[in-house]
């Protein structure tokens, strides 16, 4: 069964510093989307991505945050400048879309943990 | 936008009870509701999900009943085994721009004890 891909697993990365993290969605899948969990708190919604621009996105992401879906494939999200607090799970997920049936079930990848020295 | 409460936030059984999480949500035109079981370190994973025009779905020891009208939704484990012990999430999709934005409720440690 295809899943979602996910890299790194696990990224140490010092406060200023930009980071990347990389998604590999399912491969007929055509919204996208970027999550995250700080430790022991619930998921928290950061931006859609349909038709290779951003549908939505809440409030924690401001302008250090970007995402990008650079060759059809691969769909990243990149902090500029990382602070403590960006220290948490960040999952990305795919969904379908049946425009007819309007099928939501969204798969999440495995995450990458980023932690912010 | 779309608020999900979610209780209660810590359950604790025994093996072999029911357990019942109840999540309530505010935007009226929301129409999916899926519920996930995240154990440490993992993603969350669909259990079973809901959809506005269906008031119960069951799927073995798992159950989801929906109630439009009070927007709120819970989620029945029955025969619960130490294996079903982990965090459990509600989410609802709601009607607004993004097709298939997922908000989440707070979660709920479940506990099953042998």
């Amino acid at each position: 069964e295809p899943e979602v891909t996910q890299t790194p697993s696990h990224q140490v990365t010092q406060m200023g510093q930009e980071v990347i993290l990389r998604c590999v969605p399912i491969s007929n899948h055509l919204y996208f989307y970027w999550y995250r969990q700080i430790l022991g708190q619930k998921v928290e919604f950061l931006v859609s991505f349909y038709n290779n621009e951003i549908s939505e996105k809440s409030e924690i992401f401001d302008d250090q945050f970007s995402v990008e879906r650079p060759d059809g494939s691969n769909f990243t999200l990149k902090i500029r400048s990382t602070k403590l607090e960006d220290s948490a799970m960040y999952f990305c997920a795919s969904i379908r879309g049946e425009t007819v049936i309007g099928s939501y079930e969204q798969y999440f990848g495995p995450g990458t943990r980023l932690t912010v020295t | 936008g779309e608020n999900v409460e979610q209780h209660p936030s810590t359950l604790s059984v025994q093996e072999g009870d029911s357990a019942v999480i109840k999540c309530t949500y505010s935007d009226s035109a929301s129409n999916y509701f899926p519920w996930y079981k995240q154990e440490l370190g993992k993603r969350p994973q669909l259990i079973i999900d809901i959809r506005s025009n269906v008031g119960e779905k069951k799927d073995q020891r798992i159950a989801v009943t929906l109630n439009k009208t009070a927007k709120h939704f819970s989620l029945h484990i029955t025969e619960t085994q130490p294996e079903d012990s982990a965090v459990y999430f509600c989410a609802a999709v709601g009607g607004g721009t993004s097709y298939g934005k997922l908000t989440f409720g707070q979660g709920t440690i479940l506990t099953v004890h042998p």
